[in-house]
């Protein structure tokens, strides 16, 4: 079965870069992700779809400071520059025949 | 603008209904496959309904299956969730989001959801 698993929360400080990670279950690690951010009190926003090969595409008006990177199972969301407006619950999203779609738990990003 | 705007929610007694709309602008919604997601105070994201861009094609989760139906209506550009016997484990915002792609599945790997609404609360409560 498809699962994805995140870290339940993150810190970095303003303009520092974090590296943030998204797991894929056994048997799963060629799958592609999606990252998602959530910022506080608003719906989700698409950033990305990533590869298995760790090619990736940004949603429209995603800056460059977020780039995605994958390494067998896992899979990576780095932002750098923090800005104090990156903090934020960062969701990863996977598609699986029968499950269909499924999330990570979510990271919570604190900018220090 | 490109946006998604969900309404209808609010506070429902458990065992009732309610019908949740999304009206969606900027974008030729019969083109794309359209999804809810919920998320409980708290915690994550929770799919729960997909329909095709024609509407021919739906499925559920199933926490759901047999009391939600998701509907679209491609001349006014909304997309609908009738949710019956509400019970408390469906208390949360629900979101709308679009798909990529036009089918509710991985063809052409558009499967990802590459807009989301702002969300509308469901309360259930006595």
């Amino acid at each position: 079965q498809l699962v994805l698993t995140q870290s339940p929360s993150a810190s970095a400080s303003l303009g520092a870069s974090v590296k943030l990670t998204c797991t894929l279950s056994s048997g799963h690690s060629r799958y592609a992700i999606a990252w998602l951010q959530q910022q506080p009190e608003k719906g989700p926003r698409f950033l990305m779809k990533l590869n298995n090969d760790g090619s990736h595409n940004r949603g429209d008006g995603i800056p460059d400071r977020f780039s995605g990177s994958s390494s067998g199972a896992e899979r990576y969301l780095t932002i750098s520059s923090l800005q104090s407006e990156d903090e934020a619950d960062y969701y990863c999203q996977a598609w699986g025949t029968g499950i269909l779609w499924v999330f990570g738990g979510g990271t919570k990003l604190t900018v220090l | 603008e490109v946006q998604l705007l969900e309404s209808g929610g609010g506070l429902v007694q458990p065992g009732g209904s309610l019908r949740l709309s999304c009206a969606a602008s900027g974008f030729t919604f019969s083109d794309y496959a359209m999804s809810w997601v919920r998320q409980a105070p708290g915690k994550g994201l929770e799919w729960v309904a997909a329909i095709s861009g024609s509407g021919g094609v739906t499925y559920y989760a199933d926490s759901v299956k047999g009391r939600f139906t998701i509907s679209r209506d491609n001349s006014k550009n909304t997309l609908y969730l009738q949710m019956n016997s509400l019970g408390a484990e469906d208390m949360a915002v629900y979101y709308c989001a679009k798909q990529r792609g036009i089918e509710p599945t991985n063809a052409g790997g558009y499967w990802y959801f590459d807009l989301w609404g702002r969300g509308t609360l469901v309360t259930v409560s006595s």
